[in-house]
């Protein structure tokens, strides 16, 4: 089936460590997104891609860092300088960039917590 | 940046009730999206409605789009419709950011 695979389900993380999480999509789709969502709060835009070996930093891209070497996935990694990485990560995808009028569809998501 | 506001924050139903969530937003956009967010933190896209209605099922939309808000109707509620339902917003002007308000906390009670 078509969609968009996130892993681990549940990380933990040491600190002055790096982790990196992974998301994969099948659907074809150009665009990918990361979101942070903390406890009752909506989500919040961290990184952002268009097109293969290109991104764009959201909201809140201190302390991450992506990658976008192939279109099929866009992997987080959460680097020791993000100083409260404690929350649920959610990728999505989209056929195509926002500006052409197209729905997000999820991931998952990734429960990040600090050892 | 745009603002959206959800409304009401929480709300508790009896199994059957009907419902209505309120979704403002502060500029003209490109892009409404609804999505239900379940206890296991799941995202399920409902509706992608930038204008006018739609309807699947038990749940319906519809967006005004010259007056900046969007109403998502639950009618016949059940106990798996509980979680959290958030809309989400991409300006007019161009922008490729989804903004996401705080969403409505629903309660379903059999």
């Amino acid at each position: 089936d078509g969609g968009i695979t996130q892993s681990p389900k549940y990380l933990f993380r040491k600190e002055g460590q790096n982790v990196t999480l992974s998301c994969e999509q099948n659907l074809n789709h150009d665009a990918m997104y990361w979101y942070r969502q903390d406890p009752g709060q909506g989500l919040r835009l961290i990184y952002y891609s268009q097109i293969v070996n290109d991104f764009q930093k959201g909201d809140i891209a201190e302390g991450y860092s992506v990658s976008r070497e192939k279109k099929e996935s866009f992997p987080l990694t959460v680097t020791s300088a993000q100083k409260n990485p404690t929350a649920f990560y959610l990728c999505a995808s989209s056929r195509h960039a926002l500006t052409s009028n197209q729905p997000q569809h999820f991931g998952d998501g990734t429960r990040l917590s600090i050892l | 940046g745009i603002q959206v506001e959800q409304s009401p924050p929480d709300l508790i139903l009896q199994e059957g009730a009907n419902s209505t969530l309120r979704c403002n937003f502060s500029d003209s956009v490109n892009n409404l999206q609804w999505f239900h967010q379940n206890p296991w933190g799941q995202l399920i896209n409902l509706f992608y409605i930038p204008s006018g209605t739609k309807q699947n099922g038990r749940l319906s939309a519809t967006t005004v789009a010259t007056e900046r808000y969007s109403l998502l109707y639950i009618s016949s509620s059940q106990t798996t419709d509980s979680g959290v339902y958030f809309c989400a917003v991409a300006g007019g002007g161009g922008s490729e950011k989804l903004v996401f308000g705080k969403g409505t906390k629903l309660t379903v009670n059999p």
